[in-house]
């Protein structure tokens, strides 16, 4: 089954910035969905974005999604410290199958 | 409170021993699916169910075992423990296959 992959594999930055991460992902999608996972915590769902749409956003999190590209992009704006955790990309293709979750971004916000 | 409960959050066990891992949902979703988790790998789907009685093998499900009698409960049998089978283990529901997931908190189970 395909898998998103995150990018990059970790990011540090000072609170007040801005985080981006990317997905990419091989084959076409239904949806993509983002999560983040505080340090051996379940994962929470953060948004989820069609294939229909080009922009989403909930908050200080904005995600984009480029189907030419096949790519997916998260924005945290003005990060906090208590953003410091995993972020998970999962797309959901065009069968049958389920949710395909990739690696994750560790995120690392500096106060 | 709408969650995913699972039990134990810790194990420690040794080769051989059987156990099982509970998970239970009260949200009435159809979908269910175990995941472990182990560093460097991501999240590896084990297995799923799209509703009672239906379960299927997911990317890893070698030495693992399900069942789905009841639409809340989806334990996660572990026949023969091996040492390869320690790793951070997630029970989710979803009210349907792609939809928003709801994670349970984690059991960490390790085998010696």
């Amino acid at each position: 089954s395909q898998q998103g992959e995150e990018d990059p594999q970790a990011l540090s930055i000072q609170e007040g910035e801005n985080a981006t991460m990317n997905c990419s992902y091989k084959t076409s999608i239904n949806n993509l969905q983002w999560y983040r996972q505080n340090s051996g915590r379940g994962l929470v769902h953060l948004i989820l974005i069609r294939s229909n749409e080009r922009e989403k956003h909930s908050g200080r999190l904005r995600v984009t999604l480029d189907t030419s590209k096949k790519s997916s992009s998260l924005l945290i704006t003005a990060s906090r410290a208590a953003d410091t955790a995993s972020y998970f990309c999962a797309t959901d293709d065009s069968g049958n199958t389920p949710l395909v979750f990739g690696k994750g971004t560790r995120l690392s916000v500096i106060a | 409170e709408a969650q995913v409960t699972q039990n134990p959050r810790y194990l420690i066990t040794v080769t051989g021993k059987k156990l099982t891992v509970t998970c239970s949902q009260n949200m009435n979703h159809e979908y269910m699916s175990w995941y472990r988790q182990d560093p460097g790998l991501g999240l590896r789907q084990i297995y799923y169910s799209m509703n009672v009685e239906v379960t299927d093998k997911g990317d890893v499900p070698e030495g693992y075992k399900v069942s789905r009698k009841e639409k809340r409960n989806f334990p996660l049998i572990l026949e023969s423990p091996s040492p390869n089978q320690t790793s951070l283990y997630f029970c989710a529901s979803s009210p349907y296959r792609a939809g928003e997931q709801f994670f349970g908190p984690g059991t960490r189970l390790t085998v010696l």
